[in-house]
Order: structure tokens, then C-alpha cells, then sequence
């Protein structure tokens, strides 16, 4: 089953609303969640990292007060992506590193981000 | 120059082929990661690995540290394995991956 989910999966909304888009680690608690980006036919590109407990780490480009990122338990990261634009549509990926040893990246769904 | 590159960049083949594709990377890592993404979007780990070899059912995935590069075998390549294909490079023990561009797969029946 799944480990980690997204909701929505699909979300079209209108220029300059705000949408929030959640990533749950089904399986695991999770400190750490990272939220990504990709663009049609490019890679993912990471935006930033969600803290649990603290605030996130963005990279470097990525507009802070833009995609707002709360990761408000163990199990649960959001990002809103606030005023949206035509240029923020893209799909948008969170992940979970599980821990131990043997540490792998479980991938959510994905959420596609239409703004009209 | 992108710090992982990946190559080629499509693939076609047919049903039975044997398929390799290659990740270099100019970065220290902690692992590399070898994801499948099909037409929906959705991400599947399909290996992380640190050294050596790994595999799984007709999935192949080698590193070589020393020369900072890895391939994914595909044996027996069948059209459901159409998809596309990243390596990733996880550059800290804190899970921050950089992403190659991925190879997009087509296995043609």
C-alpha cells in the first residue's frame, strides 16, 4: 500500500488564489518531508525541506513567502502556494526518508497544479 | 554541466532487449538512487545504493564510487517497463537528492 499520500491529486484554481496541497507519511513518523517540483518533460527539482517542529529550509530561488510549507506533526507537511500564477503550474512531489540503515525515499503521488 | 547527467535521454527498444542506462555524477554522495516515474506522475524507489550491486527480479543497478557512476539494467525488457527513468544523487545523510534528467523509456511489443 501507499506510504505516502498527497491531496488533492488535482487542483485548478484561478490567478492570485491560494492552494494548499498536503503530504502524509502513512507508514512512519517523519521529521523530515521534502517538497519538490517538476516542470513538463524536466527532473524534479527540490524546493525545500520540511521540518518538523521548526521552519523549512528552502532552496536557493525558491520564494519563501510564496510556497509556505508547514510541517505541523510527524505525519503531515503542507504546501500553499500563495497569489498563484500561471507559471507556478507544475506538478509538485513530496517524499519521505524513512530511517535506519537502509534509508529510502518514498515518493507521494503528486499533486498537478493547474492555474488559470 | 549539470552535477548528475544521465544518458541517453530516450530509449526505444524492443520487447526482449537488454537496456542499460547511465548516471554520472560530479558530487560526493551518501547513496544513489534509481527512481521510475510512469505517465501519471507518480515516483516508484526502485534501488539506493552505496556500493557494488543490486538487484531486483530483471532490475539491475551497479555503482562504481571511483568513477562516480552508476547504470540500471533492465533484462528481458517487456512494454510495461516504459517509463521514465532517474538517478538521483542523495548528497547528504539528511536525504537532499539532486536529480539527473532523466531517460525516457519506450519497450515496443
Amino acid at each position: 500500500g501507499a506510504v505516502v499520500s498527497q491531496h488533492p491529486s488535482r487542483v485548478i484554481c484561478k490567478s492570485g488564489t491560494s492552494v494548499k496541497i498536503e503530504c502524509r507519511s502513512l507508514d512512519f513518523q517523519a521529521t523530515t518531508m521534502f517538497w519538490y517540483r517538476q516542470f513538463p518533460k524536466q527532473s524534479l527539482m527540490l524546493m525545500a525541506t520540511s521540518n518538523e517542529g521548526s521552519k523549512a529550509t528552502y532552496e536557493q530561488g525558491v520564494e519563501k513567502d510564496k510556497f509556505l510549507i508547514n510541517h505541523a506533526s510527524l505525519t503531515l507537511s503542507t504546501l500553499t502556494v500563495t497569489s498563484a500564477h500561471p507559471e507556478d503550474s507544475s506538478f509538485y512531489i513530496c517524499s519521505v526518508q524513512s530511517g535506519g540503515l537502509q534509508e529510502t525515499q518514498y515518493f507521494g503521488p503528486g499533486t498537478r497544479l493547474l492555474v488559470l | 554541466k549539470n552535477e548528475v547527467e544521465q544518458s541517453p535521454q530516450n530509449l526505444t527498444a524492443q520487447e526482449g532487449e537488454f537496456i542499460t542506462i547511465n548516471c554520472s555524477y560530479s558530487v560526493g554522495i551518501s547513496a544513489l538512487h534509481w527512481l521510475q516515474q510512469h505517465p501519471g506522475g507518480g515516483i516508484v524507489s526502485l534501488f539506493m545504493l552505496s556500493s557494488g550491486k543490486k538487484k531486483h527480479g530483471r532490475l539491475i543497478a551497479t555503482i562504481n564510487i571511483q568513477e562516480k557512476h552508476s547504470s540500471l539494467h533492465i533484462t528481458a525488457s517487456h512494454p510495461r517497463d516504459s517509463a521514465v527513468y532517474i538517478c538521483a544523487a542523495a548528497v547528504n545523510q539528511g536525504g537532499k537528492l539532486i536529480f539527473g534528467q532523466g531517460t525516457e523509456l519506450s519497450v515496443k511489443p
